[in-house]
């Protein structure tokens, strides 16, 4: 597709259930992040893909999270359990190559919450 | 962690009017980015400012950077109600990973 796609767009779910967030990079970018945004706040970063690797997954909040990337494209973001705190926007975007000096993109995010 | 921290975290203008951000950062960097949100969206990337220069323009967007003073600001000249949006900014420093400030709400009045 021509930008960066979520899904789903949102996610209500029951306190201690998992949920899976997918996030499809635009055609031919090698990087890959995931951020979480809470009302009115900033991004916190969580982790970042260089193709299938995850060097750095130390923004994960805790054990409960998890991501995966495979072929390079398709990367999905698990919480296991789930708590209300939780409940954000996830955002993900996408980048040309891994390195510094690149723009992301973007997507319109997943609404996660957590009753 | 954050690293950017816009200011002011709310700012409300006149459609014609000009709108200044501030963003000051911690440690050292190796560029620094603008980023608009708007309600409910993702981010949209704005403009990218390296360590090495001091100002760059895009439109209606002039952004100088200050790395002694490790701050850097964003200016919309003649703004517009479109404008109106969440302006965050982000530092690629050592690591790779871009650290966002909890971003600055620019209401634009018609």
């Amino acid at each position: 597709g021509a930008g960066v796609s979520q899904s789903p767009s949102n996610k209500v779910t029951e306190k201690g259930k998992d949920v899976e967030l997918r996030c499809d990079p635009i055609s031919g970018h090698t990087a890959l992040y995931w951020y979480r945004q809470s009302l009115g706040q900033g991004l916190e970063f969580l982790i970042y893909f260089q193709g299938n690797s995850a060097p750095d997954k130390s923004g994960l909040p805790s054990d409960r999270f998890s991501a995966e990337r495979t072929g390079g494209s398709v990367s999905t973001l698990t919480i296991q359990r789930t708590q209300q705190e939780d409940s954000a926007v996830y955002l993900c975007a996408s980048s040309y190559s891994w390195g510094r000096n690149q723009p992301q993109h973007f997507g319109d995010g997943t609404r996660l919450s957590i009753l | 962690s954050q690293q950017g921290e816009e200011d002011p975290q709310a700012l409300s203008i006149q459609e014609g009017e000009n709108a200044t951000m501030n963003c000051s950062y911690k440690t050292s960097i190796n560029n620094l980015q603008w980023y608009r949100q708007n309600s409910g969206r993702g981010l949209v990337h704005l403009i990218l400012i390296r360590s090495n220069e001091r100002e760059k323009h895009s439109g209606r967007l002039r952004v100088t950077l200050d790395t002694s003073k490790k701050s850097s600001s964003l200016l919309i000249t003649a703004s517009r109600a479109a404008d109106t949006a969440s302006y965050f900014c982000a530092t690629d420093n050592n690591n790779n990973d871009m650290r966002f400030g909890a971003g600055t709400r620019l209401t634009v009045k018609p």
